[in-house]
């Protein structure tokens, strides 16, 4: 069983677009929900995260959109850059007891051309 | 400082053989988990430990696979008879304690990872 599932599987975007990766996810326990960025060869790092408890949460070219009731949410890229380039994972865990496992998306390679 | 360091970081075995995989996480992190990333599959956890506490161990895929923490440092995952569906890249990450919040919450910080090539 899948738990979050992530679109699309590939994203190509011009330099300067928004591009628009999606999440849904099953388990209304989950509470956390994280975005990695993922370089070839490297582990994933942290990008933006956001709780339950809000709609929206912003970074710098980076937000998160989250709708509690459609179980989905959403990174936006704004201004996107070549630099952008790279492997986005959305996640989700469950906080408060056990572990706080990451349970991840199967991932959205974006590629930004100039 | 330093990040999360993980050895070595390509690992080619033959069917059959035992591998042992190491993590070095970041001084002052008691959590440690460790994930497998399989090509189209994104990440799939295996096992995390907190401190002295009992590992979760809920993500191991068979009795093949275990891990250990020595001195709540430095962590081994071994995988046994080693099956070629256990390519992957292993990738390691260390957080501070989960919900102590500070910084970013539950911030886990993974290393390059460890390529496994079962041939």
């Amino acid at each position: 069983q899948q738990q979050v599932k992530q679109s699309p599987q590939s994203l190509i975007v011009q330099k300067g677009g928004i591009s628009i990766i999606n999440c849904a996810y099953e388990n209304t326990a989950f509470d956390y929900f994280p975005w990695y960025q993922q370089f070839p060869g490297k582990g994933p790092a942290l990008l933006i995260a956001i709780r339950p408890d809000v709609s929206e949460k912003k970074e710098g070219r980076f937000t998160i959109s989250f709708n509690k009731s459609a179980k989905q949410f959403s990174l936006h890229i704004m201004d996107s850059q070549p630099g952008d380039s790279a492997t986005y994972f959305c996640a989700a865990s469950r906080t408060g007891a056990g572990s706080y496992q990451l349970t991840f998306g199967k991932g959205t390679k974006l590629s930004v051309i100039p | 400082g330093a990040g999360v360091s993980q050895s070595p970081s390509n690992k080619v075995t033959e069917k059959g053989k035992d591998v042992e995989l190491r993590c070095d996480p970041i001084s002052g992190h008691t959590a440690l988990y460790w994930y497998r990333q399989s090509l189209g599959q994104g990440l799939e956890f295996l096992i995390y430990f907190q401190g002295n506490s009992a590992p979760d161990k809920s993500g191991l895929p068979s009795d093949r696979f275990s891990a250990e923490r020595t001195g709540g440092s430095v962590s081994t995952l071994t995988i046994q008879r080693t099956q070629q569906e256990d390519s992957a890249v292993y990738l390691c990450a260390s957080s501070y304690r989960p919900g102590t919040g500070g910084g970013r919450f539950n911030e886990q910080f993974f290393g390059p990872g460890t390529r496994l090539t079962v041939l």
